[in-house]
This record gives structure tokens, sequence and C-alpha cells, in this order.
């Protein structure tokens, strides 16, 4: 039982190329979500998906697109990288949205140069 | 729009000491509160949670208030230890149009336990 899975860990991005980071769940939860982490700014949602076939904006969606392609998986795609996009990036899961424990995947933490 | 505040941004203790963080939230309709912990450079993970209907809650030496009239609620933690140390984010959970719910954490406190 792997729990919440992110691929990569660490990338480097130049300005302008596109990226897709890559999440996975094996505890059968409904609710997928990507977060952003700055310092001194928390956790901030970007995209969730509430259950298989549903996505929507969190507080920072600008910039990023999603696709929840089963329940297990919830990838986030950085079309054009710019440099305030340099951030770490927790993917996390819940049973149900919102209101249950959030476990989190280990991040990625990206660079955008 | 939705917020959450959360003081003090950093917390210095002697072990042994009690530490409290506070948060504040603005949505009157949030109904769950949990705290994560992260330590440096690994992922944030649940230590405890409140649901509205709960006032208080303890786990061991973790403790958890909440003041739904004031929209407050709290992390208590008694005879700290360095282990501890590390970052704490409290969150609020609000629902949205369509029945969903998102959490809304706090921009985190750095808590550091000295020997």
């Amino acid at each position: 039982n792997a729990g919440v899975t992110q691929t990569p860990k660490f990338q480097v991005l130049k300005t302008g190329q596109s990226m897709t980071l890559q999440c996975a769940q094996d505890m059968n939860h409904n609710s997928m979500y990507w977060y952003r982490q700055d310092p001194g700014m928390g956790l901030r949602l970007i995209y969730y998906s509430a259950s298989e076939g549903t996505t929507d904006k969190g507080e920072v969606p600008n910039g990023y697109n999603v696709s929840r392609l089963n329940k297990r998986e919830f990838s986030l795609r950085l079309e054009s990288a710019a440099p305030s996009q340099t951030s770490v990036y927790f993917c996390a899961s819940s049973v149900f949205p919102g209101n249950t424990e959030a476990f989190f995947g280990q991040g990625t933490r990206l660079t955008v140069v | 729009g939705e917020n959450v505040e959360q003081h003090p941004s950093t917390l210095s203790v002697q072990e042994g000491d009690s530490a409290v963080i506070k948060c504040t939230y603005s949505d009157s309709a949030s109904n769950y509160f949990p705290w994560y912990k992260q330590e440096l450079g690994k992922r944030p993970q649940l230590i405890i949670d409140i649901r509205s209907n709960v006032g208080e809650k303890k786990d061991q030496r973790i403790a958890v208030t909440l003041n739904k009239t004031a929209k407050h609620f709290s992390l208590h933690i008694t005879e700290t230890q360095p282990e501890d140390s590390a970052v704490y984010f409290c969150a609020a959970s609000r629902s949205f149009s369509g029945g969903y719910n998102k959490l809304i954490f706090g921009a985190g406190t750095r808590l550091a336990v000295h020997p």
C-alpha cells in the first residue's frame, strides 16, 4: 500500500516549457487535489476533483490544467511554465471531498528558470 | 472570499513548555477543522481534527479547541519535545455550491522546540 505517489520528485524547466505532474493513489479515495506550497503562504489549492469524472478550480488555477484520468490518477499540467510557478507541488487524496483526512504525496519541487 | 488566518508564524519554546497556535476562519458554514504537521522536507500529515459539533478533542499531548461563535480554533501541545519541531498548518473545510467541500489552509506556524 503505497498511499499517494507523485512523479517526478524534482524538475527544472525553462520558461515556456510544458510538463505534466503525475499523481496516483491506491486507497480507493474518491477525491483528489493539487496544492502548491510557497514560503509563508501555506498550501494553496490549485484544482481538485471531488469524484471521478469531475474537476473544479481552487484558489490559484491560472496557468494550470488537470485531468482525472480514472479513480486512481489525477495529473496537473503546466502548458507554458513561468518563473512564478516555481514551487513545491503536493497531490493529495481523501475519501470524501474536503471533510475527511487528506493524504499527501511526497511532493514535487519545481523550478522554472 | 474564504480565508483562514493562523498565528503566530513562528514560535520558539523550551522543551517541556506548552505551545499554542491559533486560527480564525471567515466562513461560518465551515464544519471540519484539521491540523497538519510537516517536518522539514516531508509531506504534511494529519495530527488531529475536530468537527463543528465538538468543542474540544484530545490525543495524548495534543488537543484542539473550537469556538464556533468566535470562529476560532486552536492547537495546544503540552510537554513539548524536540521532535515536535515542524511547521503546523490549520485548515477549515467550507461548503460550496454543488455540495462540495474544500479545505482552505492557514499560512503555517514554524515551531522550534529547544532542548
